[in-house]
């Protein structure tokens, strides 16, 4: 399962900047990994989702990379914006089991 | 993407009371529905797994009989809190699987409902 701490780690940059998220997972037999955001008081909200058979995935200014090698998943944000300010969450799962959060991490982007 | 609404968004009880929490999809049938709790500045953490039409499963520590889950249609599951205490405050998110292969289900989460426990 997940593990769970009192203190978030926050990465903070300037409006315009490119961000990466970093997150190492788990389970070396996890086969599907999602990315998401949450805003403060709200739910999580779907960025983005990579397969274990695929190493990078790009969507709307934002890239996942995979590192199945050493277990290692980011998040990359072109151009990060004040909205994009959140806690971002890596999860992981293998086939139809549960997901497996990660403990997240706070994107503070200053104007 | 699906979208999962949840009601009420917020709700304050007194200590000894019940609360019903309802999750629905709004554009999806969900045969498989999740409930987690988070606290703040934490992750969220699974307490059960609902498949529509049958017993819900919970996850280690979890008493089934103080969080009651119901799923009896494809696009609505409730959480009870039965006699809720302080501790049980909390922030409380649904979430439901879209499809059916497996591998690439995607999981999305309803907005969220706020529990006070006075």
């Amino acid at each position: 399962g997940e593990s769970v701490g009192l203190h978030l780690p926050t990465l903070s940059v300037q409006e315009g900047d490119n961000s990466i998220i970093n997150c190492a997972y788990s389970n070396s037999a996890s086969d599907y990994f999602i990315w998401y955001k949450q805003e403060s008081g709200k739910g999580p909200q779907f960025i983005i989702d990579i397969r274990s058979n695929m190493d990078k995935r790009q969507g709307q200014r934002v890239t996942v990379l995979l590192n199945k090698t050493v277990k290692h998943l980011s998040l990359q944000i072109a151009a990060t914006q004040p909205g994009d300010s959140a806690v971002y969450f890596c999860a992981e799962r293998r086939g139809y089991s549960t997901l497996t959060f990660g403990k997240g991490t706070m994107l503070l982007v200053s104007p | 993407g699906a979208v999962v609404s949840q009601h009420p968004s917020r709700v304050i009880c007194k200590s000894g009371t019940s609360v019903k929490i309802e999750c629905r999809s709004l554009d999806f049938q969900a045969t498989t529905m999740f409930w987690y709790r988070q606290f703040p500045k934490q992750s969220l953490m699974l307490m059960a797994t609902s498949n529509e039409g049958s017993k819900a499963t919970y996850e280690q520590g979890v008493e089934k009989d103080k969080f009651l889950i119901n799923h009896a249609s494809l696009t609505l599951s409730t959480l009870t809190v039965t006699s809720a205490h302080p501790e049980d405050s909390s922030f409380y998110i649904c979430s439901a699987r879209v499809g059916t292969s497996g591998i690439t289900d995607t999981q999305y989460f309803g907005p969220g409902t706020r529990l006070t426990v006075l």
